[in-house]
């Protein structure tokens, strides 16, 4: 069974940090992984889809990166923004169309 | 840009209710999902759907769970006779195609509050 975790639960920088959100899975047999951002009582905003098949995946600010093999991929924001403070999900699909998602980073962005 | 809209946006009901949880999917999107997130734990899947049948469901999602797509654009979570465990956000969520090529677009969820 698939089993997602995100370290570290929650994490608090200044304002202008580059930072690093960690997220490890423990089947690799995936198709794709996606990172989500749940501002306080909303829903899920998509950040970033990477398919198996590939190694990273860069929007703006974000950039993400898959190593399937290890289980494992990384969400690098660059010079945050109180703005990405939010908490931030990823989850990987393994099949059917289902997602299985990690509890989540919980990031401070601090003025 | 195109959403995903979720009615009512919080929804209290007594203990053996039936509840009708709505969704109205982005428009060219063909396929549906509802997760939930109980308090404090992690968004966990429930039902995923497709040319109006069910492609694959968890173990949550037993007898008291039912989904319907009742015209082009609606598609429904129904819980028959809901239990205090059931209180949660429910989430729809719809992706263009096969979920593996295309990303899944979350709604802002309903609260549902089981008294």
């Amino acid at each position: 069974k698939q089993e997602v975790t995100q370290i570290p639960a929650a994490l608090s920088v200044p304002e202008g940090e580059n930072l690093v959100l960690n997220c490890s899975f423990t089947d690799s047999a995936i198709y794709n992984l996606q990172w989500f951002r749940q501002d306080p009582g909303k829903g899920l905003t998509s950040l970033l889809l990477i398919q198996s098949s590939q190694r990273e995946q860069t929007s703006g600010r974000l950039n993400a990166s898959l190593d399937k093999s290890s289980g494992r991929s990384t969400l690098y924001i660059a010079a945050s923004q109180p703005g990405d403070s939010a908490t931030y999900l990823c989850a990987v699909e393994g099949g059917a169309q289902k997602l299985v998602f990690g509890q989540g980073t919980r990031l401070t962005i601090n003025p | 840009e195109p959403e995903v809209t979720q009615t009512p946006s919080h929804q209290v009901t007594q203990m053996g209710q039936e509840v009708i949880l709505r969704c109205v999917p982005i428009s060219n999107h063909l396929y549906f999902y509802w997760y939930r997130q109980i308090l404090g734990q992690k968004v966990e899947f429930l039902v995923s759907f497709y040319n109006n049948e069910i492609s694959e469901k968890s173990e949550i999602f037993d007898d008291q769970f039912s989904v319907e797509r009742p015209d082009g654009s609606n598609f429904t979570l129904k819980i028959r006779s809901t239990k205090l465990e059931d209180s949660a956000m429910y989430f729809c969520a719809s992706s263009e195609e096969r979920a593996s090529n295309q990303p899944q677009h979350f709604g802002d969820g309903t609260r549902l509050s089981i008294l």
